[in-house]
């Protein structure tokens, strides 16, 4: 079993930029993935982009988004730029033995973008 | 990109009813490459079935995903209370060049 905490909530102003962490313990080391996913009402679920050995961003994403992992401590990060009201969210990391779906979840980081 | 389809939007039935869900896809799947998720209000979605029919670990034997190709189902045999959630697809199935992973719009069974 695999374990991810993500940091606590956040609210931003329009114009500013996030950054999620999400600490995974149990897990097996360098050949899983991390990917990140949100959900809004309007939305649903939006993927956003994964770290396997690179950062690959989903296309809508590809110029807001960056997504890295430190290996060493177990960690995953989501960076999203230029933040608007449509990116208030809940924003969840996700763990994948299998690369393409997401056998565990975080217990998700809820962003509100507000001025 | 990939657009998944769900139906229907909302599923109304009582404990001890069977669930039949749809997720029709706008392109053919490779390998079958469907993942199923279920979320309960306030919680993270949990990993269900995988390529199409697998189940994944602890998941009680009354769910199970059939299809291929652009037409999917998750069947759950005899709903049990805590089976009352939203449930979503999720495709896996063609390149990265065509689409991004993406989900289905999601379809709530609720309590009759």
């Amino acid at each position: 079993q695999v374990q991810l905490v993500q940091s606590g909530p956040e609210v931003k102003q329009p114009g500013s930029s996030l950054k999620v962490s999400c600490k995974a313990s149990g897990s097996s080391g360098s050949g899983s993935t991390y990917h990140w996913v949100r959900q809004t009402p309007g939305q649903g679920l939006e993927y956003l982009g994964r770290f396997i050995n690179v950062p690959v961003s989903a296309p809508k994403f590809q110029d807001r988004v960056t997504v890295t992992a430190d290996r060493s401590t177990n960690t995953a990060y989501l960076e999203l730029r230029s933040l608007t009201s449509d990116d208030t969210a809940v924003y969840y990391c996700t763990y994948s033995v299998h690369l393409w779906f997401f056998d565990f979840w975080g217990q998700g980081t809820l962003v509100t973008v507000s001025s | 990109e990939v657009v998944l389809t769900q139906s229907p939007a909302v599923l109304s039935l009582s404990p001890g009813e069977r669930a039949t869900l749809s997720c029709r896809a706008s392109h053919t799947l490779a390998k079958n490459a469907l993942a199923w998720y279920q979320q309960i209000p306030g919680q993270a979605p949990r990993l269900l079935i995988y390529d199409g029919s697998s189940r994944a670990t602890d998941i009680p034997d009354r769910f199970s995903g059939s299809g291929s190709g652009t037409d999917f189902s998750l069947t759950i045999s005899r709903l049990e209370p805590e089976d009352f959630a939203v449930y979503y697809c999720q495709q896996y199935g063609v390149p990265w060049a065509v689409s991004p992973l993406t989900f289905g719009g999601g379809t709530k069974i609720e309590i009759k």
